[in-house]
Order: C-alpha cells, then sequence, then structure tokens
C-alpha cells in the first residue's frame, strides 16, 4: 500500500518569514495530493491541493509543488502569521477523480510554530 | 449550514462494552470515511464507503464495524475486540470530484 513521510515533525520561524513542509510518497498510482491543516481539538480543514496532471497551484500565500517522477510534493506558506500556527498534514490517494474515494494516506504531521 | 457533524465530542467506554459513534452529513457527498487519530500520528484509515449498503475496510478496520443504510449516516462501532481503542475518531466525506471534509471528532476515552 502507499505509504507517505513527511518532514520536518516541528518547524519554527519568525513572524513574516517563509514555511517550507515536504512529503514523499511510494505509490507510483497515487493522483491526488491534498494539505490539511488542524488545530487542537479540531478536525483538518483542507488549505490546498493539487492533483498529478499540475506541477504547481498557488492560492494567496500558500503553494503546492509537485514532482510526479520523484515523488515528492511540498507546502509553501509566504509572509507567515501568528495563525498560521497548527499542525499541517500532507496525504496521498489513488481515488477516481482525485476525490480520495479510495480514502487517505496521511504523512505524521509538522507542527508549525509561528514566533512573533 | 452545510457540514459534517460527530457526536458526542467525548465519550467513554468501559472494558468490554461496545461503543457507537455518530457521523451525518447534510452535503449530498456519496462517499464517507473514518479515520484514527493517535497523539503525535497522522490519520490512519478504518473504513469507507463510497454509496449506501456498502463499505470497504481501510488499514486498521480490526475491532471497528460499521454500516451506510442511509446516505447522510455512516455510525462507527468499536468494539470490546478492539483492545486500544483510546483515540481520537475523525469522519469525513467526499463527492467524486471534491476532496475529503472532516468533522470535528469523537475523542474515545477508556475508564
Amino acid at each position: 500500500g502507499e505509504n507517505v513521510e513527511q518532514h520536518p515533525s516541528t518547524l519554527s520561524v519568525q513572524e513574516g518569514d517563509s514555511a517550507v513542509i515536504k512529503c514523499t510518497y511510494s505509490d507510483s498510482a497515487s493522483n491526488y495530493f491534498p494539505w490539511y491543516k488542524q488545530e487542537l481539538g479540531k478536525g483538518p480543514q483542507l488549505i490546498i491541493d493539487i492533483r498529478s496532471n499540475v506541477g504547481e497551484k498557488k492560492d494567496q500565500r500558500i503553494a503546492v509543488t509537485l514532482n510526479k517522477t520523484a515523488k515528492h510534493f511540498s507546502l509553501h506558506i509566504t509572509e507567515t502569521q501568528p495563525e498560521d500556527s497548527a499542525v499541517y498534514f500532507c496525504a496521498a490517494s489513488r481515488g477516481y477523480s482525485g476525490g480520495g474515494a479510495d480514502g487517505l494516506t496521511f504523512g505524521k504531521g509538522t507542527h508549525l510554530i509561528i514566533q512573533p | 449550514d452545510g457540514g459534517i457533524t460527530q457526536s458526542p465530542k467525548y465519550l467513554f467506554r468501559k472494558e468490554g462494552q461496545n461503543v457507537t459513534l455518530s457521523c451525518e452529513q447534510n452535503l449530498n457527498h456519496d462517499a464517507m470515511y473514518w479515520y484514527r487519530q493517535d497523539p503525535g500520528q497522522g490519520l490512519r484509515l478504518i473504513y469507507y464507503s463510497q454509496i449506501v449498503n456498502d463499505f470497504q475496510k481501510g488499514d486498521i478496520a480490526e475491532g471497528y464495524s460499521v454500516s451506510r443504510e442511509k446516505k447522510e449516516s455512516f455510525p462507527l462501532t468499536v468494539t470490546s475486540a478492539q483492545k486500544n481503542p483510546t483515540a481520537f475518531y475523525l469522519c469525513a466525506s467526499s463527492d467524486r470530484s471534491l476532496p475529503q471534509h472532516f468533522g470535528d471528532g469523537t475523542r474515545l476515552s477508556i475508564l
């Protein structure tokens, strides 16, 4: 089955700086890669996703890049703010239409700390 | 308001007891999922259902059971066979072309 590795487990950055979180996956048939943000005691919230026919996607301060050959994808957050502090998870799926209908395989998460 | 509702927020189980976690969605999504989250860990798939009256085992189905009698409901039963049930349980739903959306979870503890 699929295996997703996520690094680093903890990332501390100064407010206003950029943060980068990296994930690798093992199943070459995976075609959908979402990123979730989870705050304490809450369920994960989707922040951005990318499908395998695209190399990069951007939404305001957040961007995701995908390298299918190397089987890795990354989350980039620019101009970080205190409200960006949370746990971030990457995931991968081979579900049809990229909707993850077969279920997602998650990385173990990155605790992002924004220092004021 | 459209969304996913999980109840209860906190649940306690005695040894040898089965407990059922509720998950309801009003997003008209076909697929629903149950995940388990342990401290400092990612989410692991327990069961999923792509359509009413059908469901498949995920990576860690042992000790759990589900049913999908209605499109909007996907309850999870944690049976006494699950020896380490203490965890945060998350329900999600999706349509074929949309990503998964999660509820706010149920925290299960052992008395």
